[in-house]
């Protein structure tokens, strides 16, 4: 069973705000919500981390509702340098560490 | 940069053979992580270490091995290589164990002729 779902592929424009959304029906209790993105042949790099409402850093927000069942990465202006896959993670760390990346967004951004 | 370092940044070698890849995780983190990424599979998650102890196993196979020394760094083992082994490897490291905000290495790209 997936732990999260996200869009295979987005589009978007310079200039313009995306937002990422990423399912995850079955998110436990004391499980944190954590994006990376991954330009190709680098390692993925850590976006932000949030467990509910809404986080903000100097690169993105992430809004995550009551129900926790979903969760939406916010980048802001976009730039043809945010092209990149984005990956969305749920877990704890707890004793079942296995974290899942999945196949993440391929977030294209034209000129 | 994640101030994770990784060596070498690029293997080639035949099928049968080993290889040791090496990870030297951020300053002050004592977790550090093994992923294969392959185009068919994806990011991957192989192994976990904690200050030196095993902590979580993930899509491991068994030609492979890993451990982490006193000074934290860590090497990947990779024995009777398969061409299917050709992929991406990223050691990721964080301070505490079992943690999802983690910091990645360039990687090493293992070619498997």
């Amino acid at each position: 069973l997936a732990k999260t779902t996200q869009p295979i592929s987005m589009d978007s424009y310079e200039g313009q705000e995306v937002n990422i959304t990423c399912s995850h029906n079955n998110i436990a209790t004391n499980d944190y919500i954590t994006w990376y993105q991954q330009f190709p042949s680098q390692g993925p790099r850590f976006i932000i981390q949030g467990y509910k409402t809404k986080v903000t850093n100097e690169v993105a927000s992430l809004f995550i509702p009551a129900d926790r069942k979903s969760s939406t990465l916010s980048l802001p202006r976009v730039s043809l340098s945010d092209t990149a896959v984005y990956y969305c993670l749920v877990g704890d760390g707890g004793g079942s560490y296995i974290p899942t990346f999945g196949r993440g967004t391929s977030l294209i951004v034209h000129p | 940069d994640s101030g994770v370092t990784q060596t070498p940044k690029h293997l080639i070698t035949a099928t049968g053979q080993r290889v040791t890849l090496r990870c030297s995780p951020r300053s002050g983190d004592l977790s550090v992580y093994w992923y294969q990424q392959s185009l068919d599979q994806g990011l991957q998650f192989l192994i976990q270490y904690y200050n030196g102890e095993e902590r979580a196993k993930g899509n491991i196979l068994e030609r492979f091995s890993a451990q982490q020394f006193p000074d934290l760094h860590s090497e990947l083992n990779l024995s009777s290589l398969e061409l299917g082994d050709s992929a991406l490897y990223f050691c990721a490291s964080s301070v505490a164990t079992g943690d999802y905000e983690q910091y990645f290495g360039p990687g090493t790209r293992l070619t498997v002729t």
